[in-house]
């Protein structure tokens, strides 16, 4: 059964630093991988997608690696906002269904 | 296109009584997906469909729920005799399965927040 890890379960940062979130998952045999964003009582908004054969994909001030052989996917965040405030969920795909299984995020808090 | 829409946004009700949301996937998905998320945890797989045929079932979802994609468009999901342990935020995601136009990502609506007195 896959599992997907996200440690530390909270973060807080100074506004302007670079920080990396990371995710950790069980089973190798992945589909694909997704960064989702959600802010409090919201959806999920989808950041980034990784395709197994990936290594990485980059949208804006966000990069998101893959290293499917060790079972681990960072987001790294570059010159962090207030704005980036959210909580940061990563999940993983096993089959072409498209099921996730999701870790349960990282609360990330930025301070001006 | 206006995204994945669910309604309603919020639902108070009381043990007992029957509850149903609805999910509007964005045009031309012909995958649906349901998860249930509770405070503090990722959200849980329950359900998908792909057009009207619903292809997997958690065992999450007990005999007092049951969701339906009549048309192939628009889902429901139905809880019946509400427990406190329904308390979550309902998910609704869509996805193209089409060759040539599938990246596998799944796009998610704000979700119906379930609250049970």
């Amino acid at each position: 059964k896959q599992e997907v890890t996200q440690i530390p379960a909270a973060l807080s940062v100074p506004e302007g630093e670079n920080l990396v979130l990371n995710c950790s998952f069980t089973d190798s045999a992945i589909y694909n991988l997704q960064w989702f964003r959600q802010d409090p009582g919201k959806g999920l908004t989808s950041l980034l997608l990784i395709q197994s054969s990936q290594r990485e994909q980059t949208s804006g001030r966000l990069n998101a690696s893959l290293d499917k052989s060790s079972g681990r996917s960072t987001l790294y965040i570059a010159a962090s906002q207030p704005g980036d405030s959210a909580t940061y969920l990563c999940a993983v795909t096993t089959g072409a269904n498209s099921k996730l299984t999701f870790g349960k995020g990282i609360t990330l808090s930025v301070r001006p | 296109d206006t995204g994945v829409s669910q309604n309603p946004r919020h639902k108070i009700t009381k043990r007992g009584q029957n509850v149903t949301f609805r999910c509007d996937p964005i045009s031309e998905h012909n995958r649906l997906y349901w998860y249930r998320q509770t405070l503090g945890q990722g959200p849980e797989f329950l359900t998908y469909f792909q057009n009207e045929a619903q292809l997997e079932k958690s065992r999450l979802l007990s005999d007092r729920f049951s969701a339906e994609r009549p048309k192939g468009s628009f889902s429901t999901l139905e809880i019946q005799r509400t427990e406190q342990g329904d308390s979550a935020m309902y998910l609704c995601a869509s996805r193209s399965s089409w060759r040539g136009g599938d990246t596998g990502e799944l796009f998610f609506g704000e979700g119906s927040r379930l609250t049970v007195l």
